[in-house]
């Protein structure tokens, strides 16, 4: 089975510009994560969805972060202006989405900002 | 609100050692306790996980027992191998579908 799938997998690119990084959960999972890691920071949750509907986006850090769920196979998190305090690794995951289940992770994807 | 605390790292260790990475929660009700280990370069995997107390958790030599008097779901293994060199995060889930993460631990194994 596909695991869950992000891209891409490396985003370099100047100061701002907008970034959107895609993610594509395991088929049958309704709840879905975006992360962002960091060494100082650790891992942050910045929002999740249950059936395509964002729960908690309390972790969004600013106005210049959005995302969007329009379907139970596709998310998108768009970064316009990106700032070079935004360089990270963003990291999607998935789960049933029946509460106090294992969360599965994408590989990541690593984000460069000049 | 809940929370996860786990030792600091980095820990580093000998191939063949005892490993011990502490972690405590603070939770209003009963919980459902995870490690996830994260490889170089990867993102974070489920290493094992306990859904109630006195449960025992356990995957690749890896075992970790759910205290709820002492709050605690320390992870043990027995003799770790180079290939155990990761970060290592504690984490809980409680009713919802949100999971709290500690810090992590990393750990780095020497032959």
């Amino acid at each position: 089975d596909a695991g869950v799938i992000q891209s891409p997998r490396h985003e370099v690119t100047e100061m701002g510009q907008e970034v959107t990084l895609r993610c594509k959960p395991i088929s049958g999972h309704n709840s879905l994560f975006w992360y962002r890691q960091t060494m100082m920071r650790g891992l942050e949750l910045l929002i999740y969805f249950n059936n395509n509907v964002p729960i908690d986006d309390s972790g969004m850090p600013e106005d210049r972060f959005s995302a969007k769920m329009p379907n139970a196979s596709f998310s998108t998190l768009k970064i316009q202006p990106s700032e070079p305090r935004d360089s990270a690794v963003y990291f999607c995951a998935s789960s049933l989405g029946q509460g106090s289940e294992t969360q599965y992770f994408g590989p990541g994807t690593r984000l460069l900002v000049l | 609100g809940d929370s996860v605390t786990q030792m600091e790292g980095p820990v580093t260790l000998s191939e063949e050692a005892f490993l011990t990475i502490n972690c405590t929660y603070t939770a209003t009700g009963y919980p459902s306790l995870f490690w996830y280990v994260q490889y170089p370069g990867e993102g974070l995997q489920l290493l094992l996980k306990a859904t109630k107390a006195d449960d025992k958790g356990s995957n690749k030599g890896f075992e970790a027992t759910y205290r709820k008097e002492t709050t605690s779901f320390h992870l043990e293994k027995g003799s770790v191998q180079v290939s155990d060199s990761a970060v290592y995060f504690c984490a809980l889930t409680q009713g919802g579908f949100k999971t709290i993460f500690g810090a992590g631990t990393r750990l780095f194994v020497k032959a």
